[in-house]
């Protein structure tokens, strides 16, 4: 049974260019969480979501950032003209249905803004 | 509000000795209390977790963590380090059913 799965792991991208990351969650897995991590910080929550619904984005800044996780395929997260602020790993994270606190974590995703 | 305090930012103990990783939380219910490692450039493993059963939990890898109530306390505890264990270590608190809080995290070094 494969884990959560990212791509890319690593991702560079000029100010002003869009990035775009991918989460496969966990097989059997129906809620999908987005988390960033700042450097030298710990993980803050971005979005809840699951297929085709935004259950809970009180973490995602108003301007730039969006996140979907379509019916059929990966879950996004699309930055839009990124800035060096925006440097930082993205961590998707699956969990089953009922036991929504129990959290698998995928590989995260490094951005790196130049 | 729901919150997460790690005590120290970075422990550094030598190998074969016992580890004490402190974690203080706040919350206005029972809470869901976890315990997250993370190595370098990985992704994040769960260690173990406290669901309102019994308050001293077993873990992977030899770790343990006992919820103390009465002093809002989840602390992180093994017997005897191994130089695998050197990591980042993150106690996290679950806000309502699904929104897990993180604390700032503790960076374990482990001496030969």
């Amino acid at each position: 049974n494969a884990g959560v799965m990212q791509n890319p792991r690593h991702l560079v991208r000029r100010r002003g260019q869009e990035a775009r990351l991918r989460c496969s969650p966990m097989k059997g897995h129906s809620h999908v969480y987005w988390y960033r991590q700042l450097p030298e910080e710990g993980l803050k929550f971005m979005v809840y979501l699951q297929k085709e619904n935004i259950i809970d984005e009180s973490g995602m800044p108003k301007e730039r950032f969006s996140a979907e996780f379509p019916k059929e395929g990966p879950s996004i997260l699309r930055i839009q003209q990124v800035v060096r602020g925006d440097s930082a790993a993205y961590f998707c994270a699956s969990s089953p249905e009922t036991h929504s606190y129990e959290q698998y974590f995928g590989p995260g995703t490094r951005l790196t803004v130049t | 509000a729901q919150s997460v305090t790690q005590l120290d930012s970075h422990v550094s103990v030598s190998e074969g000795t016992p580890v004490l990783l402190r974690c203080n939380y706040s919350s206005s219910y029972s809470p869901s209390l976890f315990w997250y490692v993370q190595h370098p450039n990985k992704g994040l493993q769960l260690l173990l977790k406290y669901t309102s059963a019994a308050t001293l939990v077993k873990g992977i890898n030899g770790f343990e963590a006992e919820f103390k109530k009465s002093e809002t306390s989840f602390h992180l505890t093994k017997p005897s380090a191994h130089m695998s264990d050197a990591a980042e270590y993150f106690c996290v608190v679950s806000d309502s059913s699904y929104k897990l809080i993180f604390g700032s995290g503790t960076r374990l070094l482990v001496r030969p």
